[in-house]
């Protein structure tokens, strides 16, 4: 059953804390995404990789951090740096790059400060 | 300003009724336009994706169109099901944004029995 999973479904984080983010996919997809989405906005980019050991920065990097030692995985790390963490965040992959692709998204992690 | 902006915020239907979803967008040129349907706490799902030259493109009970003149697109559904209540968003990509898509807000759709 190929898909895009994301883990964990809900996370809570203490001020301060770092928390890390699941994002896996069996696709084979070369281009993963994560996006922070707020009520009343639309998803807004955080990172990207188009290939392994490779990531770029979004509108919206400041206080998060990411890895791609994995064709399969892209991990999102919510630094204690990120001063409103709390958020619904989306892992989506695609072929290549989402221009012209169609992108497959996650379930979504909901992510609570508390 | 936001580059694609959508209209209602949100919108309540009866089941059975029909409804238009509308999204205007600055971003010029563009390489294609994409609707997506979000489930409450769960990821979007695409359900069109139109370029440039594509006037409409139905998957379904929904069918979008594309007016690249005036940079508007709708989104109809018909004969709702109590199973559309979702929110429905409109993605924009362009080669002047880079690699990246931009998201509307999105549509808050309520179908009630």
């Amino acid at each position: 059953d190929g898909g895009i999973t994301q883990s964990p479904k809900y996370l809570f984080r203490k001020e301060g804390q770092n928390v890390t983010l699941s994002c896996e996919q069996n696709l084979n997809h070369d281009a993963m995404y994560w996006y922070r989405q707020d009520p009343g906005q639309g998803l807004r980019l955080i990172y990207y990789s188009q290939i392994v050991n490779d990531f770029q920065k979004g509108d919206i990097a400041e206080g998060y951090s990411v890895s791609r030692e994995k064709k399969e995985s892209f991990p999102l790390t919510v630094t204690s740096a990120q001063k409103n963490p709390t958020a619904f965040y989306l892992c989506a992959s695609s072929t290549r790059g989402q221009l012209n692709t169609e992108a497959f998204f996650g379930q979504g992690t909901r992510l609570t400060v508390v | 300003k936001n580059q694609v902006e959508q209209s209602p915020q949100s919108l309540i239907i009866l089941e059975g009724k029909n409804c238009t979803l509308q999204c205007n967008y600055t971003v010029s040129p563009f390489s294609n336009l994409r609707w997506y349907k979000q489930d409450t706490g769960r990821g979007p799902v695409s359900l069109t994706i139109m370029t440039f030259s594509e006037n409409t493109k139905s998957n379904g009970r929904y069918t979008a169109t594309l007016d690249a003149d005036t940079k508007q697109s709708s989104l109809h559904i018909t004969a709702s099901q109590l199973s559309d209540s979702a929110s429905y968003i409109c993605v924009v990509s362009a080669e002047e944004y880079g690699n990246k898509l931009v998201f509307g807000a999105g549509t808050i759709l309520r179908v009630k029995s």
